[in-house]
């Protein structure tokens, strides 16, 4: 079946460093990607679409400046958070998707920040 | 804007019992999605709604879509623990709206399932 893998599984980083975050379609090519960021006991909330080759599209309230992100590939999109600081600490679970299909969901990264 | 509203947001049942957690969304679309959650982890899929009277069932979990009442409903029948996760439905926007092919995702009902 399809699967999205994402790595690192979690992190932990000093404040002001940058943390990359890579999102990978193993068996399909996915010509969307999605990012998504999640709070404890909180639902998901979409933070930018990415579609391979062309430039990500964040939703309002977004940084997109804090958070980069590049879809290099058909199966690779990274998100970059950049100058971390402890309130960027969450759950990051990247999604992909061939068309209108449906999306798979990697299995996330928990990033903390000291 | 399309919103998603789930209830109850929490949930707790006794094993054996069944119960029903709704789901709500405010705009057109003609595709819903049921994903689990557990602790810590990613969302798995439960199922996908693509028509009005959709109904799907797998073991103790039955999911049904009504389009022109903008309401889907996820069904538990005689709950077991191994059903303690977070449950959150979501809904493709239909095509021609400013989000195109992107989810909206309800709050999330938190399901505890107890001896």
């Amino acid at each position: 079946g399809a699967v999205v893998s994402q790595h690192p599984s979690w992190v932990i980083c000093k404040s002001g460093t940058s943390v990359k975050i890579e999102c990978r379609s193993l068996d399909f090519q996915a010509t969307t990607m999605f990012w998504y960021r999640q709070f404890p006991k909180q639902s998901l909330m979409l933070m930018a679409t990415s579609n391979e080759g062309s430039k990500a599209t964040y939703e309002q309230g977004v940084e997109k400046d804090k958070f980069l992100i590049n879809h290099a590939s058909l199966t690779l999109s990274t998100l970059t958070v950049t100058s971390a600081h402890p309130e960027d600490s969450s759950f990051y679970i990247c999604s992909a998707r061939v068309l209108l299909l449906e999306q798979f969901f990697g299995p996330g990264t928990r990033l903390t920040v000291l | 804007e399309l919103k998603v509203e789930q209830n109850p947001l929490f949930l707790s049942m006794q094993e054996g019992k069944n119960y029903t957690i709704y789901c709500n969304y405010s705009t057109t679309s003609d595709r819903l999605y049921w994903y689990r959650q557990d602790p810590g982890k990613s969302l798995e899929s439960l199922f996908v709604l693509l028509s009005n009277g959709a109904v799907k069932q797998e073991g103790r979990l039955m999911a049904s879509l009504d389009t022109k009442a903008r309401l889907s409903t996820l069904h538990i029948t005689a709950a077991v623990h191994d059903l303690s996760a977070t449950y959150f439905c979501a809904v493709l926007l239909r095509a021609g709206g400013t989000s195109y092919g992107k989810l909206t995702f309800g709050q999330g009902t938190i399901l505890t399932v107890h001896p």
